[in-house]
């Protein structure tokens, strides 16, 4: 129930297209659901959140959809760049505002090519 | 820049060995966790410190520990060290009254012969 399901787990586009990165859940207690990017080396970096209570967040070139009632969320790149080539990771919070943990998904790792 | 920094960058060590790990993060930081991510995986929880006490902890053994002192920084510390605790351990942060975004530092390569 705390696992949190990611797919595909590769996926390469072409410069210009749009990769789609799914996630799904079970527990109802998550509450906050980010999206980290993480380049050979170095740790995850936050890209963007989202929380239960928003369908839809856009920030740049990325946009999180977030289906509460199918406890699925999927993250979406535009007009993606080689630049862009990493593993995404989405994530899951549990547990109050003071404690709690990010329960990450397996990850994806994305190739833009030129 | 998170402003999160970790050291070592890397460590190689032998299995029985024990290693210590070492965060540190920015004033008003007052969470900070831990990860272990292990390679071709997602990050795994493995404890959080709020205020200087444990206030969460993941499936992993007492032999993982952890301090947090009162200038924001942190202490992983593994004992008799096994095989499978090769991994990226990664340290994390939170804003004093932030809303959930955890910060992560750039890791601590750890491999254990």
């Amino acid at each position: 129930q705390q696992q949190v399901k990611q797919s595909p787990q590769s996926l390469i586009v072409q410069k210009g297209g749009i990769p789609i990165i799914n996630c799904a859940y079970e527990n109802t207690a998550f509450d906050y659901f980010p999206w980290y990017q993480q380049f050979p080396g170095k740790g995850p970096a936050l890209l963007i959140a989202i929380r239960p209570d928003v369908s839809e967040k856009k920030e740049g070139r990325f946009t999180i959809s977030f289906n509460k009632s199918a406890k699925q969320f999927s993250l979406h790149i535009m007009d993606s760049q080689p630049g862009d080539s990493a593993t995404y990771f989405c994530a899951a919070h549990y547990g109050s505002s003071r404690g709690g943990k990010l329960i990450f998904g397996q990850g994806t790792e994305l190739s833009v090519k030129p | 820049e998170t402003g999160v920094t970790q050291s070592p960058t890397h460590l190689i060590k032998t299995r029985g060995q024990q290693v210590t790990l070492r965060c540190s993060s920015q004033s008003g930081h007052n969470t900070v966790s831990w990860y272990q991510q292990a390679l071709g995986q997602g990050p795994q929880f493995i404890f959080q410190y709020y205020r200087e006490e444990e206030n969460g902890r993941g499936n992993f053994p007492p032999r993982f520990s952890g301090l947090q002192f009162p200038n924001y920084s942190s202490e992983l510390n593994v004992n008799a060290l096994e095989l499978d605790d090769s991994a990226l351990y990664l340290c994390a942060s939170r804003r004093t009254g932030g809303t959930g975004e955890l910060f992560f530092g750039e890791g601590s390569r750890l491999t254990v012969l």
